[in-house]
């Protein structure tokens, strides 16, 4: 079975700092998608950042970038400068790429992440 | 432009009585999805329509869950003889077919039921 495990229920960061979230995964797949989603206490899911299985560079997208270790199944997030803003829920998903197929999502069960000023 | 829409925000709705949920998709997107979050735990995958066809339901928890989907694009998410266990927040997402396309999300509805 493919499952996603978050082994950090909730998480505390002052702002400007950096704080790192843990995913790992399991799959037996060796092409796939891994994604961070946000989602605030509006409910709105919003993609943070995504990586391709196989490309070996760790995505970017301004202060958040992941770290990607296929070997150990892990994709952690990293938030550089936190901002007030960054609090929310983070969730780490998974897909396989199953081309014309589901592509859904597998989901962890959330990091909580509270940004104290 | 305008992002996924869902309605009801929130739904309150007694033990055994029946709800739709609704969600309204980006215009051009062919994929559609529907997740179940419930409290303390992460998304489950309900359903997946490609199309007005759903070829994936298997995350249906039970045949008191149904969707459809018309003309390619609304899709109505209903729940019958409705019990507390369904309780939680329903999510559609929309997507352009393809392996690896963003999926875009709705704000969600709120099901209490009591």
């Amino acid at each position: 079975a493919q499952t996603v495990t978050q082994s950090q229920p909730e998480m505390s960061v002052q702002e400007a700092e950096t704080v790192t979230l843990s995913c790992t995964y399991d799959t037996s797949e060796s092409n796939y998608y891994l994604f961070w989603y946000k989602q605030p206490p509006s409910r709105q899911m919003i993609l943070v950042i995504r990586q391709e299985a196989y490309k070996q560079q760790n995505a970017t997208e301004n202060r958040f970038s992941v770290n990607f270790q296929k070997a150990a199944k892990s994709f952690s997030l990293k938030i550089s400068d936190s901002q007030l803003g960054d609090t929310a829920m983070y969730f780490c998903a998974f897909t396989p790429p199953y081309g014309g197929a589901t592509n859904k999502l597998i989901f962890g069960t959330g990091t909580l992440l509270a940004v104290q000023p | 432009g305008a992002g996924v829409s869902q309605s009801p925000s929130n739904k309150v709705t007694e033990k055994g009585k029946d709800v739709e949920l609704r969600c309204d998709p980006i215009s051009g997107h062919t994929a559609l999805y529907w997740y179940r979050q419930s409290l303390g735990q992460g998304l489950e995958f309900l359903i997946y329509f490609q199309g007005n066809s759903a070829p994936d339901k298997s995350g249906l928890p039970s045949d008191r869950f149904s969707a459809e989907r018309t003309g390619g694009s609304v899709s109505t998410l209903t729940i019958q003889r409705t019990q507390q266990e369904d309780s939680a927040v329903y999510l559609c997402a929309s997507t352009r077919q393809g392996p690896y396309n963003e999926q875009f999300f709705g704000p969600g509805t709120r099901l209490t039921v009591l």
